[in-house]
């Protein structure tokens, strides 16, 4: 199985500021089956990003980025509405996993 | 624009089976790889499995034993079966489709607490 480590747990920043958040595979992950999902509190996790590609509707201030194993997503400029958990999730090799989570708050 | 709505119990008492359905709308039922995924508290999103409108599917091994889940194409629905549930089953389960090009899942329902407990 391949396990996603997301980092930081926690991002504590201003609106305005860039937002840089890591998701690390434990094996090797086709950057094309790496999707990034944002959840606001008592709702369902919303695509983002899936390889470095944006979702429809998604804003251009998210973008994301692979290197080997490692995953980037980054919001060049937090708004109001960004503050939520970010989740990384791989679906190239079953079982289909999802990174613990990012936080992103409002400092 | 497609649209998922689960349904079924809140509460499923420990040995029994959970079952939960999602209702499609708005989309055709052949055009994703449709996933139940479920959300313990405090805990990451974990995959429960896949079907496609053809029937075939694909389970997380960690739940395989126990899970079944399975289609309706006139109903315009897909289900998930978990039997022989413990409170670690407890969580809220969503719904979900990765469409046929792999462009992540781009469509979620609301979510569904199901809580198990005698």
């Amino acid at each position: 199985e391949i396990v996603l480590t997301q980092s930081p747990g926690t991002l504590s920043l201003s609106p305005g500021e860039r937002a840089t958040l890591s998701c690390r595979a434990s094996q090797s992950v086709s950057s094309s089956y790496l999707a990034w999902y944002q959840q606001r509190p008592g709702q369902a996790p919303r695509l983002l990003i899936y390889g470095t590609s944006r979702a429809t509707g998604i804003p251009d201030r998210f973008s994301g980025s692979a290197s080997g194993t490692n995953f980037t997503l980054t919001i060049s400029r937090l708004e109001p509405e960004d503050f939520a958990v970010y989740f990384c999730q791989q679906y190239g090799r079953s079982p289909w996993t999802f990174g613990q989570g990012t936080k992103v708050e409002i400092k | 624009q497609v649209q998922l709505q689960e349904s079924g119990p809140g509460l499923v008492k420990p040995s029994e089976t959970l079952s939960l359905t999602c209702t499609v709308s708005g989309g055709s039922i052949t055009s994703y790889y449709w996933n139940w995924i479920r959300q313990p508290p405090g805990k990451r999103l974990e995959w429960i499995g896949f079907i496609y409108y053809s029937g075939s599917t694909d389970y997380n091994p960690s739940l395989k034993s126990r899970v079944t889940i399975s289609v309706d194409t006139f109903k315009n629905q897909f289900s998930l079966k978990l039997n022989s549930v413990t409170a670690a089953d407890t969580a809220v389960y969503y719904c979900a489709g990765l469409g046929l090009r792999k462009y992540g899942m781009d469509v979620w329902g609301q979510g569904t607490t199901v809580t198990v407990s005698s």
